[in-house]
């Protein structure tokens, strides 16, 4: 069962583009949204995350969108560059204090053309 | 600060064969996860330890098995291997807190025969 969806799988954009992400979550106890980045050979990393009682956050070009009524949140990349090509991870966390067990989205491979 | 270190980094395995994979944690960081990340399913939640003891458990069959040390180092173990089993397995720390972020290494990319 795949509590957390996302789309796009790929994505193409031109530099200075504004690439969105999608993500939605059927699982209500999800309390805490991060989303990573990986490239090539590399492990994820930590982007940014949101909370579901905001309902949008800034991280320099990096924004999260969270609607909590429809269970979704987006990612934009504001001013994309060729150096955010990359696999873009949307994940949830329970808040029931058990742990860092994160639920992983399938992942939208982003490539920013020149 | 030196992050998370995984090793082996490659490796190559035989089906029937086990591996045993390890993982430095971050200094300071009491957490460890690992998580299987494959082109088909994606990352999947393996099993998280914290001082030791293991506090999450993944949809993983019995083959896949780990434990942490007292200096927070963790390792995970892969029995009788299968051809599925072939992917990258990364290894995150976490100061311990439940914060959703994860400090993930490089992995360790298992290929099976």
């Amino acid at each position: 069962q795949q509590q957390v969806k996302q789309s796009p799988q790929s994505l193409i954009v031109q530099k200075g583009g504004i690439p969105i992400i999608n993500c939605a979550y059927e699982n209500t106890a999800f309390d805490y949204f991060p989303w990573y980045q990986q490239f090539p050979g590399k492990g994820p990393a930590l982007l940014i995350a949101i909370r579901p009682d905001v309902s949008e956050k800034k991280e320099g070009r990096f924004t999260i969108s969270f609607n909590k009524s429809a269970k979704q949140f987006s990612l934009h990349i504001m001013d994309s560059q060729p150096g955010d090509s990359a696999t873009y991870f949307c994940a949830a966390l329970k808040g029931n204090n058990a742990g860092n067990m994160l639920t992983f989205g399938g992942g939208t491979r982003l490539m920013v053309k020149p | 600060k030196a992050g998370v270190t995984q090793t082996p980094r490659y490796l190559i395995k035989t089906r029937g064969q086990q591996v045993t994979l390890s993982c430095s944690p971050i200094s300071g960081h009491r957490s460890v996860s690992w998580y299987q990340q494959t082109p088909g399913q994606g990352l999947q939640f393996l099993f998280e330890y914290f001082s030791e003891t293991q506090r999450n458990k993944g949809n993983f069959p019995g083959r896949f098995s780990g434990r942490q040390f007292s200096n927070s180092r963790s390792e995970m173990n892969v029995s009788t291997l299968e051809l599925g089993d072939s992917a990258l397995y990364l290894c995150a720390s976490s100061r311990g807190q439940v914060t959703g972020e994860l400090f993930f290494g490089e992995g360790s990319r298992l290929t099976v025969l």
